[in-house]
């Protein structure tokens, strides 16, 4: 598609449950990126992907947090055993390369941890 | 490691008047790109204007344009007319093989 699509746009979450985000990119592009904001607003990478491949995942909290990106399927975030902390909104983005091109990002989906 | 920084948290601009955002950067690398995204309580992210770094022309896209000072490691926005939809968090950030986002600055145009 045109757009980066993610799902849900809400998730509600008891703390220790699972969660998971799902991120469609732009048709074409084969680099995905996916970010956590929180409520001050700042932006944190997590990880990224060329095409199915981890490409950096230097910002992933690795306890908890996994991601993938299979072909012919969306990309997926997932959160075991979330805590209040987890609390955020998680954008995924997409671009044709990892430096020099405008990432797209999607509409991002809200995680709320009770 | 790259850093980014607005030293503004927040400012405000009257309509139609002229507003200016901060941004300065930290970076050992040569060849890079610079953009302004902005996010309005929608938190949809939108690009608002790119700078390559080997590009000395300063990037201009209708009313917002940039100052770029490479030397100087600063990237400010400027935004000319300001308009009430242009009311938004700007998000400077830096590009290298990943994005360095800015802690943002938040920006009210008053009518």
């Amino acid at each position: 598609g045109e757009e980066v699509a993610q799902t849900p746009k809400h998730l509600v979450r008891g703390e220790g449950q699972k969660a998971k985000l799902y991120c469609a990119p732009i048709k074409g592009h084969s680099y995905v990126f996916w970010y956590q904001q929180v409520l001050k607003n700042e932006f944190k990478f997590l990880i990224s992907f060329q095409n199915e491949n981890v490409f950096d995942e230097t910002g992933m909290p690795k306890e908890r947090f996994s991601a993938k990106c299979l072909p012919n399927s969306p990309c997926s975030l997932e959160i075991q055993a979330t805590k209040l902390e987890d609390s955020a909104v998680y954008f995924c983005a997409s671009s044709q390369s990892p430096g020099n091109y405008e990432q797209y990002f999607g509409p991002g989906t809200r995680l709320t941890v009770t | 490691a790259q850093t980014v920084t607005q030293s503004q948290p927040e400012m405000s601009v009257q309509e139609a008047e002229t507003v200016t955002l901060s941004c300065t950067y930290d970076t050992s690398e040569n060849n890079y790109y610079l953009f302004w995204y902005k996010q309005p309580p929608s938190r949809q992210m939108i690009l608002v204007i790119r700078q390559e770094a080997y590009k000395q022309q300063n990037a201009t896209e209708n009313r917002f344009s940039v100052n770029f000072q490479k030397a100087a490691k600063s990237f400010s926005l400027k935004i000319s007319d300001s308009q009430l939809g242009d009311t938004a968090m700007y998000f400077c950030a830096f590009i290298y093989d990943k994005v360095i986002f800015g802690p943002g600055t938040s920006l009210s145009v008053i009518p």
